[in-house]
């Protein structure tokens, strides 16, 4: 049983370019949740994607925008890069029933913005 | 009253010790409330998780003590081995409506278990 996948594992892009990122879930999740990891901290929630819609979002600007596909993957795309988005984007899922909150994550798409 | 704040930032332990990180939370609307070990250059894994309906849950040599009145809660790893060694992270989240599902992280524990 394959758990959540990331891809790619590292990327490195310059100030103002666009990066995506992609994730998919665990065999049987319907949730995808992306966090973002500074170097030193614990994540920080982005916003979670579930039937294919945004269900919620954490504290990040409009630069930050994602797609759930049909089969349940996702997308995380981060437009006009800045130097402070480099980080760690680790992408967690879980079955999007009420009262099912455990969440597991991907090993994460580590970001350098140059 | 979205913070979770977690101390300390780094423990140092020897083999065969008890390990204790805390977690404080404000908000008494979280109901779920896993700890996660990160490995560097590895995402977070789940480790043990409880919810305020029970004071203590023990998996192997994690055990979780809950005090819902302090609102604060714990892990602590018996017996603590090198391979132990990594960031512990604790979260909570909420039962429902819009935030369902979002985790709220700790600021992190890195934990070192000397042989």
């Amino acid at each position: 049983d394959a758990g959540v996948t990331q891809s790619p594992t590292h990327l490195i892009k310059t100030r103002g370019q666009q990066v995506t990122l992609r994730c998919s879930p665990k065999s049987g999740h319907d949730t995808v949740s992306w966090y973002q990891q500074a170097l030193g901290q614990g994540p920080q929630f982005i916003f979670q994607y579930y039937e294919e819609e945004e269900r919620q979002r954490g504290n990040f600007p409009d630069r930050f925008s994602g797609h759930q596909f049909p089969n349940y993957s996702s997308e995380l795309n981060v437009n006009a890069l800045l130097l402070g988005d480099s980080a760690l984007y680790l992408c967690a899922s879980s079955f999007g029933g009420w009262g099912t909150d455990t969440q597991y994550f991907g090993p994460g798409t580590r970001l350098t913005v140059l | 009253q979205q913070q979770v704040k977690q101390s300390p930032q780094s423990l140092i332990v020897q083999k065969g010790g008890i390990s204790i990180i805390n977690c404080a939370y404000e908000n008494t609307a979280f109901d779920y409330f896993p700890w996660y070990q990160q490995f560097p250059g590895k995402g977070p894994a789940l480790l043990i998780a409880i919810r305020p309906d029970v004071s203590e849950k023990k998996e192997g040599r994690f055990t979780i003590s809950f005090n819902k009145s302090a609102k604060q809660f714990s892990l602590h790893i018996m017996d603590s081995q090198p391979g132990d060694s990594a960031t512990y992270f604790c979260a909570a989240s909420l039962a429902g409506g819009t935030s369902y599902g979002k985790l709220t992280f700790g600021q992190g524990t890195i934990l070192t278990v000397h042989p």
